[in-house]
């Protein structure tokens, strides 16, 4: 079963700040997701990735297969972006997603 | 992009009652739908697999009889929660899948006085 760890679980930033969180799993994937809940609930899809760097607006997703590790970076981060933010990996022999237990993010004004 | 959509948003129903809580790819067909369950601070948690046609694979844990899934079409997927208690009150999320991606919908609310 894959394990996959966020870090960190909960991050408080200024307005304009750079973010990065972070998301590590155990076992060989065939795509990894980042994805954001905001505070009602809904969940929308900002990545998925299987290789190298993915850039949406402000929002960069990297992922380092051979070390099994991803990283979400906001840059000029807004109050906006608060939200929890959801590492997910997919594992073709699974078919299913494993989630990460999230990062919440709050940007302070 | 793919949308999916839920209903109700938010639903409150006594115990011992069933509610049924609708997904719909809108304009896309989805080969596979998942249907998710979300406590407070808590990730998302797998409840069952659902194929168009066929019968849904449910997660070690999750009560097949309690949780009914029924996948009548490439873009509908149902999920009833039958006799529902208090403890089954939590966000239930769908999404739907096709080859190499999953949509999320935007989840239901489920609270059982």
């Amino acid at each position: 079963k894959n394990e996959v760890e966020q870090s960190p679980q909960n991050l408080t930033a200024q307005e304009g700040e750079f973010i990065t969180i972070n998301c590590s799993y155990s076992v060989g994937i065939s795509a990894l997701h980042w994805l954001q809940q905001h505070p009602g609930g809904g969940i929308v899809s900002l990545f998925m990735l299987s290789s190298g760097k993915k850039k949406h607006g402000r929002l960069i997703a990297t992922i380092n297969i051979q070390e099994k590790h991803s990283s979400l970076h906001i840059t000029a981060s807004h109050p906006r972006d608060s939200a929890v933010y959801i590492c997910a990996v997919y594992s073709g022999s699974a078919r299913q997603l494993t989630f990460g237990s999230g990062t919440q993010l709050t940007v302070l004004p | 992009g793919a949308v999916v959509s839920q209903h109700p948003s938010w639903v409150i129903c006594k115990s011992g009652t069933s509610v049924k809580i609708e997904c719909r790819s809108l304009d896309f067909q989805a080969t596979t739908m998942f249907w998710y369950r979300q406590f407070p601070k808590q990730s998302l948690m797998l409840m069952a697999t659902s194929n168009e046609g066929s019968k849904a694979t449910y997660e070690q844990g999750v009560e097949k009889d309690k949780f009914l899934i029924n996948h009548a079409s490439l873009t509908l997927s149902t999920l009833t929660v039958t006799s529902a208690h208090p403890e089954d009150s939590s966000f239930y999320i769908c999404s739907a899948s096709v080859p190499g991606e999953q949509y999320f919908g935007p989840g239901t609310r489920l609270t059982v006085t």
